[in-house]
């Protein structure tokens, strides 16, 4: 009940394509849904968030959708750049901001 | 705001040796937590502290791992009589007070031979 299931676990997509990241969850008390960015040797950065009331929300290149009826949501990085290398993470919040993460999709951009 | 701040970056210990980490938080943070995370896989809750109240504990944590942070303001972890299971990456994430996002710091990577 406390999961989220991300895919693909690795991804490989050409520069300036469109790279994208789904993940699904169970638990409807779920109330935030971050993206987080991690670099080799550093902490997760948050990269874009929603809410379960929102069905889109884009940030420059970088788009979630969310359905919740499907208890899915996804990450579009648009234009896709070499220096978007790194793994991402979906998370999920309920309480008190505990997240519980997904297992990581390592993206590799290609020149 | 100079982020969150996690010290050592790096720590390798014997097992059965005790190690502390410290994380000091973005100053006007309330709420620090502390999340563990092995290779290849997302970060996991380990516990929280709203101001210097420790308020919650996962399961993961067992009795050898005990965290403070007096004050409120910079957290302590303790592992002590260390395993090798414990080696992995401990990060330390800080929020404000109202609902807003986490800050994590670059993380204490432990192995333990």
């Amino acid at each position: 009940q406390q999961q989220v299931k991300q895919s693909p676990q690795s991804l490989i997509v050409q520069k300036g394509g469109i790279s994208i990241i789904n993940c699904a969850y169970e638990n409807t008390a779920f109330d935030y849904f971050p993206w987080y960015q991690q670099f080799p040797g550093k902490g997760p950065a948050l990269l874009i968030a929603i809410r379960p009331d929102v069905s889109e929300k884009k940030e420059g290149r970088f788009t979630i959708s969310f359905n919740k009826s499907a208890k899915q949501f996804s990450l579009h990085i648009m234009d896709s750049q070499p220096g978007d290398s790194a793994t991402y993470f979906c998370a999920a919040k309920w309480g008190a901001q505990k997240l519980v993460f997904g297992q990581g999709t390592r993206l590799t951009i290609n020149p | 705001d100079t982020g969150v701040s996690q010290n050592p970056r790096h720590k390798i210990t014997k097992r059965g040796q005790n190690v502390t980490f410290r994380c000091d938080p973005i100053s006007e943070h309330n709420r620090l937590y502390w999340y563990r995370q092995t290779l290849g896989q997302g970060p996991e809750f380990l516990t929280y502290f709203q101001n210097e109240a420790q308020l919650e504990k996962s399961r993961l944590l067992s009795d050898r791992f005990s965290a403070e942070r007096p004050k409120g303001s910079f957290s302590t972890l303790e592992i002590q009589r260390t395993e090798q299971g414990d080696s992995a990456m401990y990060l330390c994430a800080s929020s404000s007070f109202s609902d807003s996002p986490l800050h994590f710091g670059n993380g204490t990577r432990l192995t333990v031979t």
